[in-house]
């Protein structure tokens, strides 16, 4: 099972938006509404913003937003702020057999 | 409050057996729907999945990496264990375990990771 396939950077100055592409394929993004996205901050653990697509947990800011057309899935970051620089890693359920299918990651830069 | 912990060797040689324990508290394995996951980061790279385990002790794996897991848990003492074996210096990443729902397919609360370096 490959890895999905993320842009290895973006970026964005304050308040604008940017937006992260996931490229799957049928056997995984395609195939199934369990796409989630974590973020995470050079020497932490990733944190969960995004699951089943669109969902954001609580406590997350709605200026993330997630969404999914074919086999790829997207994140938006609106309203950029300094604190949203990271590291972005999508996933994906692949089946009963493959749990959970990571993204290269995509490292967002606030200019 | 969902909280884990990773513990285990910091190092290990080529060909040993890793085995790392997840300590958690906020939950139960017990409950339907709940289960543990294992991920790992090589140093400046993405992320990998490992394994999971659910309540109902269904375990997962991940394709590449079945035959030298396993994966268990102690639900009265609130622990799952990962066990890895033929260790090779690739295999070099900070080691994380979390919570996962079945129900979402995702992994929602994450412990703090363990950094393990094979070498000898």
């Amino acid at each position: 099972q490959s890895a999905l396939t993320q842009p290895p950077s973006a970026s964005g100055s304050p308040g604008q938006s940017v937006t992260i592409s996931c490229t799957g394929t049928s056997s995984d993004v395609g195939g199934y509404n369990f796409v989630s996205w974590y973020q995470q901050h050079p020497g932490k653990a990733p944190k969960l913003i995004i699951s089943e697509v669109s969902k954001r947990p609580s406590g997350v800011p709605d200026r993330f937003s997630g969404s999914k057309s074919g086999n790829t899935a997207s994140l938006t970051v609106s309203g950029l702020q300094a604190e949203d620089e990271a590291d972005y890693y999508c996933s994906s359920y692949a089946g009963r057999d493959n749990l959970g299918v990571f993204g290269t990651g995509t490292k967002v830069t606030v200019l | 409050q969902i909280t884990l912990k990773e513990s285990g060797p910091t190092q290990v040689n080529p060909t040993q057996t890793l085995t790392l324990t997840c300590s958690f508290s906020g939950f139960s394995l017990a409950t339907s729907g709940v289960g543990v996951a294992w991920i790992r980061q090589p140093p400046g790279k993405a992320l990998e999945w490992l394994a999971l385990i659910y309540w109902d002790d269904d375990k997962r794996y991940s394709p590449s990496l079945k035959s030298r897991l396993t994966i268990t848990k102690d639900t009265s003492r609130n622990q799952v264990v990962l066990t890895m074996t033929n260790m090779d210096p690739v295999d070099t990443a900070t080691y994380y375990c979390s919570h996962s729902l079945f129900r979402i397919r995702a992994f929602d609360i994450w412990g703090q990771g363990t950094m393990v370096t094979v070498s000898s």
